[in-house]
């Protein structure tokens, strides 16, 4: 079964500090993974794509990286910002079809000042 | 913004009503989504369409309608719906080829309609 996990489920830092958020799936053929962040009461917005052939890809504060052959990602957020708590989910994308996207449950990050 | 609207944005309903929910977007887009976003749970896919025509229905409740009239609107009629149905309601669009291939569709997301059903 194709599944994404995402760890921690939430994550509690201050205002400045770095952090980083996981991705494990299982989903095969793989396409793509997407990271997305989601205010609350908002939809999702895309912060990165990333196909098998990229390893790393950077969005301002953001990094997010790649490892294929294990099938993990990291997202890593630099500096952290009371604007950056949210929730952070992580989307992979199947080869087989235009919309076969598996998503995560997310990782609710909270940055306090 | 990201170009795809949504309304209502909150919305409470009996059992017994019948309501829906509008989507639309402004990027001239080829094909529209309808997602259900449960409190902890992934995203779900419940319709796609693309290039007006439905291509996707992920096992969805027939109490859950969609309709397309054309490729910048989406709807979303509900009846008779139950308890756990009350969810966050996100439609998407996307630019989409008619050769397919790889799924490297970047989707815009509305805000989402927040629906409780008592």
């Amino acid at each position: 079964k194709n599944q994404v996990e995402q760890s921690p489920q939430s994550l509690i830092i201050l205002e400045g500090k770095n952090c980083t958020l996981q991705c494990n799936y299982t989903v095969s053929p793989f396409s793509n993974l997407r990271w997305y962040k989601q205010d609350t009461g908002r939809g999702p917005v895309s912060l990165t794509i990333m196909t098998f052939s990229e390893n790393t890809k950077s969005n301002g504060r953001y990094t997010a990286t790649l490892d294929a052959d294990t099938k993990q990602s990291s997202l890593h957020i630099t500096a952290s910002q009371l604007s950056d708590s949210a929730s952070y989910i992580c989307v992979v994308s199947l080869d087989t079809g235009r919309r076969a996207l598996t998503f995560g449950s997310g990782t609710r990050l909270q940055v306090q000042p | 913004e990201t170009g795809v609207t949504q309304t209502p944005r909150h919305l409470v309903m009996g059992m017994t009503n019948k309501k829906s929910l509008k989507c639309e977007q402004h990027l001239g887009h080829n094909a529209m989504y309808w997602y259900k976003q449960s409190a902890k749970k992934p995203l779900e896919l419940m319709f796609v369409y693309n290039f007006k025509e439905q291509t996707e229905n992920n096992s969805v409740p027939s109490r859950f309608s969609p309709e397309c009239p054309n490729s910048s609107h989406l709807f979303l009629h509900l009846h008779t719906l139950q308890p756990e149905d009350s969810a966050l309601y996100l439609c998407a669009s996307s630019q989409e080829s008619e050769a397919g291939g790889a799924s490297y569709y970047e989707q815009y997301f509305g805000p989402g309609t927040r629906l409780t059903v008592t």
